[in-house]
């Protein structure tokens, strides 16, 4: 299996304001993944984050707004940039190991 | 796009009983599937893995199958208690390394 933690785990934040979500994984992984959970719905990709490489975003999910840092093989941030009310969801990392995936605890974010 | 579907949305169950969650997938080039549990406001729990050459899994009171031919799976939960009542949910991934494609789930309530 995989260790992973979030921080923080959760938080309100004004709009307009940014929140950075870290994620640490126990031991290296090649990729990385962020999921965004809105409330009462399943989870959605926003981006696969590399090492040493930009991250790659899925459709609907922009640089711009969620910006995503992967300095080494066991951290990834999530910046949710610029936040409204709609950015209201549980941010989820995961990483895949042995063909298998994982998820950190989630960080459950309210924008009022 | 790989379409995952789940079937009930909801469903409760006096304990003791055993029920079976179903999950539909439209592309049967899949790598393997996944079984989570997430409980309220909380992370995923990793259930089960099947790879798509295996038919099922088992663990503990939990059974999954896999008929990929079909594109679907089913998960299996014996005896029922008050202690699996959170949401499941279906996952599927293309590729190892690749991130899955989630169903929307099943919220599960045993009733003592």
């Amino acid at each position: 299996s995989a260790v992973i933690s979030q921080k923080p785990s959760r938080d309100i934040c004004q709009r307009g304001t940014s929140l950075t979500i870290q994620c640490q994984v126990d031991s290296q992984v090649t990729m990385m993944f962020w999921y965004r959970q809105q409330p009462g719905q399943s989870l959605t990709l926003i981006a696969t984050a590399n090492q040493g490489s930009e991250a790659t975003y899925e459709s609907g999910f922009v640089i711009d707004k969620f910006p995503i840092s992967r300095p080494n093989l066991t951290f990834s941030t999530l910046t949710v940039s610029n936040m409204s009310p709609e950015d209201s969801s549980i941010y989820l990392c995961s990483v895949a190991r042995r063909n298998e995936q994982f998820f950190g605890p989630g960080t459950r974010l309210t924008v009022l | 796009k790989q379409e995952v579907t789940q079937i009930p949305a909801a469903l409760s169950v006096p304990e003791g009983e055993n029920l079976v969650l179903n999950c539909s997938f439209t592309d049967s080039a899949i790598y393997n599937l996944q079984w989570f549990r997430q409980d309220p406001g909380k992370g995923l729990t990793s259930l089960l893995l099947i790879q798509s050459s295996q038919r099922e899994q088992t663990s503990g009171r939990l059974n999954a199958s896999l008929d990929k031919s079909s594109g679907r799976s089913t998960l299996y939960i014996a005896a029922s208690q008050p202690g699996d009542s959170a949401t499941y949910l279906c996952a599927v991934n293309i590729a190892t390394g690749y991130a899955l494609n989630f169903g929307k789930g099943t919220s599960l309530l045993v009733t003592p």
